[in-house]
């Protein structure tokens, strides 16, 4: 069975810092990997996906990437901003059609 | 943009009733789902369904049933809402040929007292 791990649980940076949220996952046999990202008490908004056969993925300053053997991903932001606030979930999609969801990494960027 | 709506933001019911969540997309995608999050548990995935009519149990079916009667909507039900079934609803969508392209509802926090 799949698990998904996220550390650290909590992030708590100063504004302009870059930083990297870490994620992962105890079966490499994935179809691909998602960054969301959640607003307290608001849906998931998905930041990047990366496929199986990719290594990374870039949007704006986000960068994510993903090692299938070691089973681990990360995602790096870059200069961050208050506005980044917010709980960062990864999620490993199976052959089985299904999502299988870390516990998030809450991150909060202080002005 | 891919819009997925949800009935009630917030909800109060008591132990005993029967619920209904409603989820509806915008998109034409086959694929609905609903999951329940919770602190320290993360999300899990309740029910899936991959067309109209069609259905399939997730990790956690116990106390839930569904209906998709029309393909833009699916319906969550709680037959006999319980405490401990207090949580974060989210529904999701995808395309067919991208089961794993999910778009995200607002959520419903549903209290059961």
């Amino acid at each position: 069975k799949q698990e998904v791990t996220q550390i650290p649980a909590a992030l708590s940076v100063p504004e302009g810092e870059n930083l990297v949220l870490n994620c992962s996952f105890t079966d490499s046999a994935i179809y691909n990997l998602q960054w969301f990202r959640q607003d307290p008490g608001k849906g998931l908004t998905s930041l990047l996906l990366i496929q199986s056969s990719q290594r990374e993925q870039t949007s704006g300053r986000l960068n994510a990437s993903l090692d299938k053997s070691s089973g681990r991903s990360t995602l790096y932001i870059a200069a961050s901003q208050p506005g980044d606030s917010a709980t960062y979930l990864c999620a490993v999609g199976g052959s089985n059609y299904k999502l299988t969801f870390g516990k998030g990494t809450l991150l909060t960027v202080n002005p | 943009d891919v819009k997925v709506t949800q009935s009630s933001r917030y909800l109060v019911k008591r132990t005993g009733e029967k619920v209904f969540l409603e989820c509806v997309q915008d998109m034409d995608h086959e694929n609905m789902f609903w999951y329940r999050q919770d602190p320290g548990l993360g999300l899990r995935l309740i029910y899936f369904s991959y067309d109209v009519k069609m259905k399939e149990k997730g990790d956690i079916p116990e106390g839930y049933s569904v209906s998709r009667e029309k393909k833009e909507r699916f319906s969550l039900i709680l037959e006999s809402a319980s405490t401990n079934q207090t949580s974060m609803y989210l529904c999701a969508s995808s395309p067919l040929l991208d089961l794993y392209e999910q778009y995200f509802g607002p959520g419903t926090r549903l209290t059961v007292t």
